[in-house]
């Protein structure tokens, strides 16, 4: 039973180019989570979302980021025009339907911007 | 908004000796969780906790959640080279979001 998969798990762009990380959720997990982690800190929620609808994004930047969960295929976190200040590890989560507190992380995406 | 206030920040130890940490919170929680983190992973769950007054085992590993309920402590017991990592605590309040500590990085000199 695989976890939680992210790709590509390391990731380099230039200032002004766009980066596209993907999750794909546990099976049979429907609701995912998507986290920052900058160096020395813990994580930071930035939204959550079930198959088609974002439920809550509370924590995405107002600007560049944007995230869907389709209907096929895993989630995508999507930042546009990358800053160096977006540098960061991000990680997904996924859960269960009914046992939404029990979150299980993926390896992340070690995002760069040059 | 929440936060998570996580104590020691790291700690050095001697293999077979125990180790303590806890978390506080401005804000109450309904859910208690502590993660382990390696280098270059994700992190992994070691134990949750649902309601208050819990004490919860895993093998080495007891956590409880405070009566309080913004509060928590994880024990290690005879720690052990692989124990080494960085373990956050994590609360989950009125939405499904975690809310993390800053984490605690725990090195155990053989």
């Amino acid at each position: 039973n695989a976890g939680v998969m992210q790709n590509p798990r390391h990731l380099v762009r230039r200032r002004g180019q766009e980066a596209r990380l993907r999750c794909s959720p546990m099976k049979g997990h429907s609701h995912v989570y998507w986290y920052r982690q900058l160096p020395e800190e813990g994580l930071k929620f930035m939204v959550y979302l079930q198959k088609e609808n974002i439920i809550d994004e509370s924590g995405m930047p107002k600007e560049r980021f944007s995230a869907e969960f389709p209907k096929e295929g895993p989630s995508i976190l999507r930042i546009q025009q990358v800053v160096r200040g977006d540098s960061a590890a991000y990680f997904c989560a996924s859960s269960q339907i009914g046992t939404l507190d029990i979150q299980y992380f993926g390896a992340g995406t070690r995002l760069s911007v040059l | 908004g929440q936060q998570l206030n996580q104590s020691p920040q790291s700690m050095f130890i001697q293999e077979g000796e125990d180790v303590s940490m806890n978390c506080t919170s401005s804000s109450i929680f309904n859910t208690w969780l502590w993660y382990k983190q390696e280098p270059g992973e994700g992190p992994v769950l070691l134990i949750a906790l649902y309601k208050a007054g819990e004490l919860t085992s895993n093998g080495r590993l007891t956590a409880q959640f405070g009566i309080t309920r913004k509060d928590s402590f994880l024990n290690i017991s005879a720690s052990i080279p692989s124990d080494v990592g960085i373990y956050f605590c994590a609360g989950q309040g009125g939405s499904e979001k975690l809310v993390f500590g800053k984490g605690m990085k725990l090195t155990v000199n053989p």
